[in-house]
Parts: C-alpha cells; structure tokens; sequence
C-alpha cells in the first residue's frame, strides 16, 4: 500500500527562517498527498493538499509541490512565525484510510 | 460552531477500569474515525465507519469496541484499561471515505487518556 516518509525532529528555528521540512512518498500510481499541522493542545488540520503531479499545494504561507520524479512533497516556508510553531504530518491515501508519517516538532524562537 | 467535538477532554482513571469516549460531528460526514497519538506524537488509526457500519479494524485488542448509534456519533469504550492505553485519542470524520484522496479529515481536539 501506500506510504509516507518524513524528516524526524524536532526542528528548532529562530523567527523570519527558511523551514522545509522532507517527505517522501512510496505509491501505486499517483495518489492524493497531504499536510497536516497540529498546533499545542489541538486536533490535526488539514494545512495544503495535491491531487496529482507537478500540482502545488499552498496555504498560510506554506508550500508543497507533488514531484513524481522524486515521489516528493516536502514541505517549504520562507519565514516562520512564533505561532508557526506545531507538529507537521505528511500524509497519503492507503486503503480507504489516510497514512500518516511519523510527525515532525517545529519550534521557532522569537 | 465546533465541527468535532470530544469529551471528555482530560480522563484519568486507574487500571482495570472500564472508560468510554464520546465523538460526535455536525458536519454530516459519512465517515467517522479513531486515532490514537503516542507520546511521541505518532499516530495509529483504530477504527472507521462509513454510515453506521465498521470498515476498518486495525489490529487493536478487543478490550476497545467502537459504537456508532447514528452517522453523527461514534464512541469508544475501553475495558481494562491498561497502562499502555495512555495516550491522546482524536477523533475525525470525513465526507466520503471511499474518495479519501479527495476528502480531508476533520479532527476533534483529543481526549487525553492517564491510566494509573
């Protein structure tokens, strides 16, 4: 089935850096990919989707490109804000259920 | 308007105990799920339901039975509760669960779940 792959953490970054954070994707065909983002105390949300090749998805400033070439959706952001501060999940359709990656902690100092 | 919601948010209880956590969402989605996070913020889904009926099982001890009564609610109850039991249980629905691609999941806040 399918599966995600994603940079473990936890990243720490000052404020106005450059975040990416890797993800990787193993499929049959070309399916949905996802990010999601889980602020302190909170439930996941939904933060960018693709629904195919070379689509870009984008949402709060944050980007990700859906390159079948490197079965990548790494997530991007050019200056992180305090209040981006969250855990970041990669994920994909596998059998009527989302895979979810191992989640990645982002700290950004004031 | 909350679209998911949870309770209880916090439960503590001791082991052996029987607990149960309510999920209810006024999205009108057919599909409703469980997930457990981890201490590490690893997250394993449990179940799901598509209208009422069970579609996915993983391999979860039997000690956790899920019961939708309607498309809106699905609750877990937990018998015996052990100490590796602890951790943040979430809730989520989503339109269709047969185009997940397509469909994004709506989570809950979690319930955090200490056994003692």
């Amino acid at each position: 089935g399918n599966s995600v792959t994603q940079m473990e953490g936890p990243v720490t970054l000052s404020e106005e850096a450059f975040l990416t954070i890797n993800c990787t994707y193993t499929a049959t065909g070309y399916p949905s990919l996802f990010w999601y983002v889980q602020y302190p105390g909170e439930g996941l949300q939904l933060l960018l989707k693709a629904t195919k090749a070379d689509d870009k998805g984008s949402n709060k400033g944050f980007e990700a490109t859906y390159r079948k070439e490197t079965t990548s959706f790494h997530l991007e952001k050019g200056s992180v804000q305090v209040s981006d501060s969250a855990v970041y999940f990669c994920a994909s359709p596998n059998d009527y259920k989302l895979s979810f990656g191992a989640g990645t902690t982002v700290t950004v100092r004031a | 308007d909350t679209a998911v919601s949870q309770t209880p948010k916090y439960l503590v209880t001791q082991m052996g105990n029987d607990k149960s956590i309510k999920c209810e969402q006024n999205l009108g989605h057919d599909t409703m799920y469980w997930y457990k996070q981890d201490s590490k913020k690893f997250l394993k889904i449990m179940f799901s339901y598509n209208n009422k009926e069970l579609i996915i099982n993983e391999t979860v001890p039997n000690r956790f039975s899920p019961k939708s009564p309607d498309k809106a609610h699905l609750n877990l109850h937990i018998n015996s509760l052990e100490l590796g039991d602890s951790a943040v249980y979430f809730c989520a629905s989503s339109q269709d669960q047969t185009a997940i691609g397509t469909y994004e999941q709506y989570f809950g806040p979690g319930t955090r779940l200490t056994v003692t």
